[in-house]
């Protein structure tokens, strides 16, 4: 059985920092893509990033592009987003999600719980 | 960047009525397209992929259709579990999600 797992959100201040983590179990990590989705409150879903399963390939939304990062370690299957310079506007639940095929543009069939980032001074 | 359209944004039913769902594209996405449900507290789950490819596990009165710019998620005969968000995805470029269309007790 898939599970994914997030952590890592929290309360920031406008301008911090936040690292958040996906812990994967249930597949061959390596071989699929992740992605990140995020759900501001009441509002709908937005894509936020996508990475490659080697790691070698990133996508970025453009609400986000140049502010966060994107990265795995697949020795511990796990999927990060580091998060700086962070803006009100980035509050929000933030889903991981596996991308459903071996091919990273597909849509994603897994999802973990979500972890809360709340930015406010 | 591709745009996704849902109509209606609210949809009010009752158990056992037919309902569609609308959701267009700025641009041409060939079948890409996939829709998802989310209900309250919870995360989103697929329901269809490729634009009418049923996910394993999802039951049958779900559907979708059309290809290009326009498609459809039919609910044949709506259950008490269905009363939820839905959300429609293009990825024939990056991924783009619809704005959603509340499906609501009558």
């Amino acid at each position: 059985e898939v599970q994914l797992s997030e952590s890592g959100g929290g309360l920031a201040q406008p301008g911090g920092s936040l690292r958040l983590s996906c812990a994967a179990s249930g597949f061959t990590f390596s071989t699929y893509a992740m992605s990140w989705v995020r759900q501001a409150p009441g509002k709908g879903l937005e894509w936020v990033s996508t990475l490659s399963g080697s790691g070698s390939t990133t996508y970025y939304g453009d609400s986000v592009k140049g502010r966060v990062t994107i990265s795995r370690d697949n020795s511990k299957n796990t999927v990060y987003l580091q998060m700086n310079s962070l803006r009100v506007e980035d509050t929000a639940v933030y889903y991981c999600a596996k991308v459903r095929e071996v091919a990273t543009i597909h849509p994603f069939d897994n999802w973990g719980q979500g972890t809360l980032v709340t930015v406010s001074s | 960047d591709i745009q996704m359209t849902q109509s209606p944004s609210t949809l009010s039913a009752s158990v056992g009525d037919r309902v569609t769902i609308t959701c267009r594209a700025s641009q041409y996405i060939s079948n890409w397209l996939a829709w998802y449900q989310q209900k309250p507290g919870r995360a989103p789950k697929i329901l269809i992929y490729k634009a009418s490819t049923l996910e394993s596990g999802v039951p049958s009165r779900f559907s979708g259709s059309g290809s290009g710019t326009e498609f459809t998620l039919t609910i044949s005969s709506l259950q008490p579990d269905d009363f939820a968000t839905y959300y429609c995805q293009q990825y024939n470029t990056y991924w783009t999600f619809g704005q959603g269309t509340k499906v609501e007790i009558k």
